[in-house]
């Protein structure tokens, strides 16, 4: 249990594209999700709270319309790179907490994705 | 605001238990300590996490101070696989997570 995909695994883009970075909850439902990016030898830095039904919460220093959360399920969190610039290259991370308490998912935990690398040209 | 202190990094034998501590001397009453690891190019994983008694699981057991202000996450019989880094993370309930530098965990045969 306690599964999380992303979707893709890997994307190089050109420069001024827009990129779409799924997230789903496989065995569980996922009230709230979290994005994550991490540079080469860095540790994980939180970008935005993705709430579903509502808008994301993002954290001090991250442009909310360069970086467009979706959260409409329960299962799936969308985060769009727009006008991607090199500088955007990076890994990119979700996590989810469960909605309510499943056997061996403890509802208080963050489930993370496998990441997506990002690489802009 | 660095809520924990870990070393930058640790070797472990193989076969070995490896004991990566925490420091956490400002944690609040309502903060757990949780850790996670990161093998290279991957999400990180939850390994365990607790309140104030120690937890044990089939993956490692965290043991915390009394007065919760360290903690330790022992790998009973560490393998080449648990080459990774380490994340000691205290947060309230249902709050998010934020990642510090991390412990780099070595294994050597």
């Amino acid at each position: 249990g306690a599964v999380v995909s992303q979707h893709p695994s890997w994307v190089i883009c050109k420069s001024g594209t827009s990129v779409k970075i799924e997230c789903r909850s496989l065995d569980f439902q996922a009230t709230t999700m979290f994005w994550y990016r991490q540079f080469p030898k860095q540790s994980l830095m939180l970008m935005a709270t993705s709430n579903e039904g509502s808008k994301a919460t993002y954290e001090q220093g991250v442009e909310k319309d360069k970086f467009l959360i979706n959260h409409a399920s329960l299962t799936l969190s969308t985060l769009t790179v727009t006008s991607a610039h090199p500088e955007d290259s990076s890994f990119y991370i979700c996590s989810a907490s469960p909605s309510f308490g499943f056997q061996r998912i403890r509802q208080e935990t963050q489930y993370f994705g496998p990441g997506t690398r990002l690489l802009v040209l | 605001d660095a809520k924990t202190t870990q070393p930058t990094s640790m070797d472990c034998a193989e076969g070995r238990a490896a004991n990566l501590p925490c420091n956490h001397s400002t944690i609040s009453g309502n903060e757990y300590v949780y850790w996670y690891r990161q093998i290279h190019s991957q999400g990180p994983q939850y390994i365990i996490h607790g309140l104030k008694n120690n937890e044990t699981n089939e993956m490692a057991s965290l043991i915390i101070t009394e007065d919760r202000k360290s903690s330790t996450l022992i790998l009973p019989h560490a393998t080449l696989r648990d080459t990774a880094v380490y994340y000691c993370i205290v947060r309230p309930n249902n709050n998010d997570m934020r990642f510090g530098a991390g412990t780099r965990l070595t294994v050597k045969p």
